[in-house]
């Protein structure tokens, strides 16, 4: 596709639950980002991926969190026992390498809200 | 690690006046600044950005300038219009050990017509 593409674009699931969202990134992109926005904030960083090893995963706020990128393209954001505070928009983004000044382009975000 | 503060947090100008936002930065080893512009309920999406060899860079109404000796570095929009609005972040790559961006908590512009 042309963007980064993310599913849901919506979920609400029950508090305990598991979940999982996906990122479909940029064709040819070999770096993958996941971040967090919370109302009002800036995004907030989680999980890097370089192909398909998480080159930096220092984000992740608790073992609950955990994604995966098997073939260097589709990602998945897994999260276990959900929380209400893991409610919040989360933001994949890739880039063409992960170099540290190179752009990112973001997908529209999942809203997860978790009751 | 690197800390990003962004000022101000709401900004309301007049239609047709200029707009400055101003970020700050704690790490000297940053080297990359973006600034992404969101609309309600959208991606955050680039509208410019400087890397540390320049001092400023300029894309039509819109230009960055940094100052890496105060560590801050600031956006300007002129000649503001409706679909200016809306909120913008400030951003600064990590250290060298890692890719991530540390973004500013926003500011939302309002421009009033």
């Amino acid at each position: 596709g042309a963007g980064v593409s993310q599913t849901p674009s919506n979920k609400v699931t029950e508090k305990g639950k598991y979940v999982e969202l996906r990122c479909d990134p940029i064709s040819g992109h070999t770096a993958l980002y996941w971040y967090r926005q919370s109302l009002g904030q800036g995004p907030e960083f989680l999980i890097y991926f370089q192909g398909t090893g998480a080159a930096d995963d220092s984000g992740l706020p608790n073992d609950r969190f955990f994604a995966v990128r098997p073939e260097g393209s589709v990602s998945t954001l897994k999260i276990q026992r959900t929380e209400r505070g893991d409610s919040a928009v989360y933001l994949c983004a890739s880039s063409l390498w992960g170099g540290r000044d190179t752009e990112a382009f973001f997908g529209q975000g999942t809203r997860l809200t978790v009751v | 690690g690197e800390n990003v503060e962004q000022h101000p947090s709401t900004l309301s100008v007049q239609e047709g006046d200029s707009a400055v936002i101003k970020c700050t930065y704690s790490d000297s080893a940053s080297n990359y600044f973006p600034w992404y512009k969101q609309e309600l309920g959208k991606r955050p999406q680039l509208i410019i950005d400087i890397r540390s060899n320049v001092g400023e860079k300029k894309d039509q109404r819109i230009a960055v300038t940094l100052n890496k000796t105060a560590k801050h570095f600031s956006l300007h929009i002129t000649e503001t219009q409706p679909e200016d609005s809306a909120v913008y972040f400030c951003a600064a790559n990590g250290p060298d050990s890692n890719y991530q961006l540390i973004w500013g908590a926003g500011t939302k512009l309002i421009i009033k017509p």
